[in-house]
């Protein structure tokens, strides 16, 4: 059984606070981490791509780190702003490279 | 639109009965994903194809059965509904069928079993 954890569970921020989140996965037979963004409504759409250890990847005010060795990667979003508020998945994709298992998610609210 | 097509979008059928879910993969992708989404439940993986083979399988129930065609669309099947199996099924899509890429998301059937 994979493992994939995310914390917290719901995160309540106002506008313009900077927040993060954690996604922990088995340190073992590490392939790929996703993460994606999923609002009310709507299909879970994807931000970032992780596959070394140490990688950093930022996509306008979100970026992403990954550590493979310890099994842990931190989405951070500065300035939050009420658009932002969603659920945010990470997905861990095991060595072999085929089954992609997501956490449950870390639902953000952002208040105005 | 995301490219990855799913029908129907609602389904409302009774226990006991068979229902089929259609997806058609984003141009090009050659790999399919099925995901189910029970209330208050995160995304569980059920299968995936490859190029019309399957390539992994996941918590699906024996009651499921899914099938990806030679023009690369794929269909989830139900049968013997119960009340339990009432979710969102999202289907994905994305070229490699690995971790490389990340997956096109379809806008979801949803059944409702009553």
């Amino acid at each position: 059984i994979l493992n994939v954890e995310q914390s917290p569970q719901s995160l309540h921020v106002q506008e313009g606070d900077s927040t993060n989140f954690t996604c922990s996965f088995p340190s073992s037979n590490f392939y790929a981490l996703h993460w994606y963004r999923w609002e009310t409504a709507k299909s879970p759409e994807a931000l970032f791509v992780m596959t070394l250890n140490g990688d950093e990847k930022k996509k306008g005010r979100i970026s992403a780190t990954l550590n493979t060795k310890e099994g842990y990667s931190y989405l951070y979003i500065k300035g939050s702003q009420p658009e932002d508020s969603a659920t945010y998945l990470c997905a861990f994709i095991k060595a072999g490279g085929f089954k992609t298992i997501f956490g449950a998610g870390t639902r953000l609210f952002v208040k105005a | 639109d995301s490219g990855v097509t799913q029908t129907p979008k609602h389904l409302i059928t009774a226990t006991g009965q068979r229902v089929t879910l259609r997806c058609s993969p984003r141009s090009g992708d050659l790999s399919v994903y099925w995901y189910q989404q029970s209330l208050d439940q995160g995304l569980q993986f059920l299968i995936q194809y490859y190029n019309g083979e399957e390539r992994a399988k996941g918590n699906i129930l024996e009651r499921f059965s899914a099938q990806q065609f030679p023009d690369l669309h794929s269909e989830l099947n139900l049968s013997s509904l119960e009340l339990g199996d009432s979710a969102l099924y999202f289907c994905a899509s994305n070229p490699t069928g690995d971790g490389a890429n990340v997956l096109t998301f379809g806008a979801g059937s949803r059944l409702t079993v009553l």
